[in-house]
C-alpha cells in the first residue's frame, strides 16, 4: 500500500511568486490536512479538507489556501511569498471523518525555500 | 496557554539504555487523543504509539510505552533499549474531540541523541 506522496520534495522560489505543492494521501483516505513546520513555530495546523470541503483552517493569513479534488488529492497554494514562509510543509492523511483514535500518516514533506 | 508542552529540547542517552521524553499537555476536552511522532532528519512524521483518555492501561508498541497520567495531564513516552537509530526529534501531539476533524495540536519537539 502506498504511502503519503508530496510533490516537489524541495522547491526554491522567489519572494512576491506564488506556489503549489501537491499531496496525494493513502487510497481510501479522505482527510488530507496540511502543517507547516519552522525552526521558530513549530509545527503549525494550517488546514483540512474531507470529501472536497475545507472544515478546520488555522491561524494563517489569507495567501494560503487549499483545495482537495474528487480523487481525495490535495493542494496548497501561497501567493505572495514572503522570506517567512520558507518552511517544510507537511501533509497528513487519515481515513476516518474524525475521531480522537484516527491515525494520521504523513508525507516526506516538500522544503520551500523563498530567496 | 500552550496546549502541548515538551520540557526537553534536546536530550543524550546510551545506546542499550531507557529513556523518558516528557509532555504535558491542557485540555478541557474530556476526550481527547495522544500521540508520539518521531521525525528523522529526512522529515516524515512517523506514528509511534497512542493513548486515549479513556484507556485504563498505558499503552505500549515494542520498545515504546506510555506513561500516561492523567491527573498530572502528562503522556511520557519511554524508549526502552534504545539504539543508534533512534536519533532523531520527537513529537508529541494531541487531538481533542470537540475540534472538527483530525487536527493535531504538537508540542515543540525533544531532539533525542543516542551515543554509541
Amino acid at each position: 500500500k502506498a504511502g503519503v506522496t508530496q510533490t516537489p520534495r524541495y522547491l526554491i522560489k522567489t519572494r512576491g511568486q506564488q506556489v503549489t505543492l501537491s499531496c496525494s494521501p493513502i487510497s481510501g483516505h479522505r482527510s488530507v490536512s496540511w502543517y507547516q513546520q519552522t525552526p521558530g513555530q513549530g509545527l503549525q495546523f494550517l488546514f483540512e479538507y474531507f470529501s472536497e470541503t475545507q472544515r478546520n483552517k488555522g491561524n494563517f493569513p489569507g495567501r494560503f489556501s487549499g483545495r482537495q479534488f474528487s480523487n481525495s488529492r490535495s493542494e496548497m497554494n501561497v501567493s505572495t511569498l514572503e522570506l517567512g514562509d520558507s518552511a517544510l510543509y507537511l501533509c497528513a492523511s487519515s481515513s476516518g471523518p474524525t475521531g480522537v483514535n484516527t491515525e494520521a500518516f504523513f508525507g516526506q514533506g516538500t522544503r520551500l525555500t523563498v530567496v | 496557554a500552550q496546549k502541548i508542552t515538551q520540557t526537553q529540547p534536546g536530550m543524550f542517552v546510551q545506546e542499550k539504555e531507557a529513556v523518558t521524553l516528557d509532555c504535558t499537555y491542557d485540555t478541557s476536552d474530556p476526550s481527547y487523543g495522544l500521540f508520539w511522532y518521531k521525525q528523522p532528519s529526512s522529515g516524515e512524521m512517523i506514528f509511534l504509539i497512542y493513548q486515549g483518555s479513556y484507556d485504563q492501561q498505558n499503552a505500549t508498541e515494542g520498545r515504546y510505552s506510555l506513561n500516561f497520567q492523567k491527573a498530572r495531564k502528562s503522556a511520557n513516552l519511554v524508549i526502552s533499549a534504545s539504539q543508534l537509530g533512534d536519533s532523531a526529534m520527537y513529537f508529541c501531539a494531541m487531538r481533542e474531540d470537540n475540534n472538527a476533524g483530525n487536527m493535531l495540536t504538537f508540542g515543540g519537539g525533544t531532539r533525542l541523541m543516542v551515543k554509541p
